[in-house]
């Protein structure tokens, strides 16, 4: 089966940076997925990786470390438009069914 | 391209009733998965479908069904409701079956059963 743990709730500043870390335990593993949701809203795909290292993708960054079962989000000049959920997801490999994390509230404040 | 439907957006049911919830996918994407989501424990998965076969399925009762049609639109049944079975139910699709395939999701139909 697979466990994965991420902080229930961070805050921080406008214009600041914030990680947001996910560490996973997988019996078998493809990659991990990063998703964002607002309240009220669909979970909308933010990223993938399969790959240990860092991939950019503007103010948002995701880094994984297959050896250590780690991942982080990192979001740069926060926007208050970035408080919502951010989810962390586990693609076991052979089975196509992302494992999903209990997402991480993130409240930006000004 | 229109995103994933789905209907009704609201719901609310009693105890012992029955309920069915309607997915219509992105265009073109053929697999469609079904997600329970309550504050508690995040997002469940429930089951999936590709080409009208159910090819996964989550630790649900049998009171959880589902099904697909040759067009890709998808329906998840819930038989003889608990209060228990108060949540948002996502559907999301995805282009292809594999490992990497993004899930696009819907905005959800928030089942409440008093």
């Amino acid at each position: 089966g697979q466990n994965i743990d991420q902080p229930t709730e961070m805050t921080a500043t406008e214009g600041a940076i914030v990680q947001i870390n996910c560490t996973y335990q997988t019996s078998g593993f493809n990659g991990l997925f990063w998703y964002q949701q607002h309240a009220g809203e669909a979970p909308t795909f933010l990223s993938y990786n399969v790959l240990d290292g860092l991939e950019e993708k503007g103010r948002f960054s995701s880094f994984l470390s297959r050896s250590k079962g780690y991942s982080y989000l990192l979001l740069k000049e926060l926007q208050m438009k970035d408080s919502a959920s951010y989810l962390c997801a586990v693609s076991p490999s052979g089975r196509y069914i992302p494992t999903f994390g209990r997402g991480t509230s993130l409240i930006v404040h000004p | 391209k229109a995103g994933v439907t789905q209907t009704p957006r609201y719901l609310i049911k009693t105890r012992g009733q029955q309920v069915t919830l309607s997915c219509s996918p992105i265009s073109g994407h053929r697999s469609v998965s079904w997600y329970q989501q309550t504050p508690g424990q995040g997002l469940q998965f429930l089951f999936e479908y590709f080409s009208e076969t159910q090819r996964n399925k989550g630790n649900f009762p049998g009171r959880f069904s589902g099904r697909q049609f040759s067009n890709s639109r998808s329906e998840m049944n819930v038989s003889t409701l608990e209060l228990g079975d108060s949540a948002l139910y996502l559907c999301a699709s995805s282009l292809s079956y594999g490992e990497s395939s993004p899930l696009h999701f819907g905005n959800g139909t928030r089942l409440t059963v008093t």
